[in-house]
């Protein structure tokens, strides 16, 4: 059973406010990940990190930002949510090459 | 340019019957894939993966095919199972030092009782 642990679940917010998505991993991985996901689309990679202070754009261009302090913490920010960014958001982690990425339950965002 | 491409966005199955799922892909970078089972609302679970370096892994019901010829993997679910029906996303890993993964666009299974 993987580790990994996302808040909230379930989000409803108001456009302009500020959200703060929580990720975090109990495993000791170095490497984590943030997805966003459309129903019926693929999974995109919006933002990764390499270890404690690394962080990284994703493939996919995303207005939200991400911090790295602590090897087990991986929160996501939008500083204005606004009905666009109305999404599912899947944290991962792995431990590297030629093994498998755990992810969280994801947390379901709504800006209204 | 989508690198991992699955063509059918839906399959159905009688249950007890061979599940195939589907994947093709473009990069000749990736060295390792994997297949994820997801369910709405939940994140995806691991299911089996396969190295570049091989052409079959086999775990239990599940087994991963790769032609790399082809650039094409399939999953084999033998014999499945009502609790199979998810929805399968195919993904593979960049040869490069973010092990990031590239996901298909998945496959929603139903296997019907």
């Amino acid at each position: 059973e993987a580790d990994i642990y996302q808040t909230p679940r379930y989000l409803v917010i108001g456009t302009g406010k500020k959200i703060t998505l929580e990720c975090s991993q109990t495993m000791g991985h170095d490497k984590m990940y943030w997805y966003q996901q459309d129903p019926g689309m693929e999974l995109h990679l919006i933002h990764y990190s390499y270890g404690v202070n690394s962080t990284e754009k994703g493939d996919l261009s995303s207005e939200s930002t991400v911090s790295r302090i602590r090897t087990e913490h991986f929160p996501l920010t939008l500083e204005s949510a606004r009905p666009s960014h109305t999404s599912q958001y899947l944290c991962a982690s792995s431990r590297g090459p030629g093994t498998e990425a755990f992810f969280g339950q994801g947390t379901r965002l709504t800006v209204v | 340019d989508q690198q991992v491409k699955q063509n059918s966005p839906s399959l159905s199955v009688q249950e007890g019957r061979i599940s195939i799922l589907n994947c093709d892909y473009t990069n000749s970078m990736f060295d390792y894939f994997l297949w994820y089972k997801k369910y709405p609302a939940e994140g995806p679970t691991f299911l089996i993966s396969i190295s570049s370096i091989k052409d079959k892994n086999e775990d239990g019901r599940f087994t991963v095919f790769l032609n790399k010829s082809a650039k094409h993997l399939s999953l084999h679910i033998v014999p499945s199972q009502p609790g199979d029906s998810a929805v399968y996303f195919c993904a593979a890993s960049v040869k490069d030092s973010s092990y990031k993964l590239i996901f298909g666009s998945g496959t929603r299974l139903l296997v019907r009782p």
